[in-house]
């Protein structure tokens, strides 16, 4: 089973800032990884699929580059509406999530 | 524009089933799979895959984990999906997404419900 390791858990940063978040994986997986984002009471959103494309209306500032076994999700400037909890997950025929990085304003 | 909108909110009690609806709109309901996620309450509670099944080819796929208990099915008439999940206990709680996925197999999740929160409780 491939594990998805996600870091930091937690990444304290105000508006403005540029935001770096990590996801491993276990073994190779080429490019098969997307990036979502989650707010309280809502349902995750993708941003990333193939470990670097933006979906449909995501904005710029959101980009994913990575492939194999590292990957990272940046935020170039953070907005107000950024603050949010964040998963990667492995496209497969199971697809598993990581734990999440939590993005809180510092 | 693609909708998923979900059934209501459930309280069960242990040992009971549940069955929630994700009724879609605004694309061919055939030419898409649907996955169910599952997110445990509280803080730090991640997303847990449940299964995918795909209304074309009838074909599905579920977590090992779950598999003895859960079950998938759609109504293309309806463009419903629907998951049942069985012999419920405490660990079951939790909010339930479905999501609109590829027809051929799991793939990445554009488009979802809004959630249906299942409580398990006596």
């Amino acid at each position: 089973e491939i594990v998805l390791t996600q870091s930091p858990a937690t990444l304290s940063l105000s508006p403005g800032e540029r935001g770096t978040l990590s996801c491993r994986a276990s073994q190779n997986i080429g490019r098969n990884l997307g990036w979502y984002q989650q707010t309280p009471g809502q349902a995750p959103r993708l941003l990333i699929f193939d470990a670097s494309n933006r979906a449909t209306g995501i904005p710029a500032r959101f980009s994913g580059r990575g492939s194999g076994t590292d990957f990272t999700l940046t935020i170039s400037s953070l907005e107000p509406e950024d603050f949010a909890v964040y998963y990667c997950q492995l496209r497969s025929d199971w697809p598993t999530f990581g734990h999440g990085t939590k993005v809180e304003i510092k | 524009q693609v909708q998923l909108v979900q059934s209501g909110a459930e309280v069960k009690n242990p040992g009971a089933s549940v069955k929630v609806s994700c009724k879609t709109s605004g694309y061919t309901f055939t030419t898409y799979g649907i996955s169910w996620i599952r997110q445990a309450p509280g803080p730090g509670q991640g997303l847990e895959w449940m299964g995918w099944i795909s209304p074309q080819s009838g074909n599905i796929k579920y977590s090992q984990h779950l598999q003895d208990r859960l079950t998938l099915t759609t109504d293309s008439s309806t463009t419903t999906a629907y998951m049942e999940l069985t012999s419920l206990t405490s660990d079951d709680t939790a909010t339930y997404y479905c999501a609109r996925d590829q027809w051929e197999q799991p793939n990445f999740f554009h488009y979802w419900g809004q959630g249906t929160l299942v409580t398990v409780s006596s």
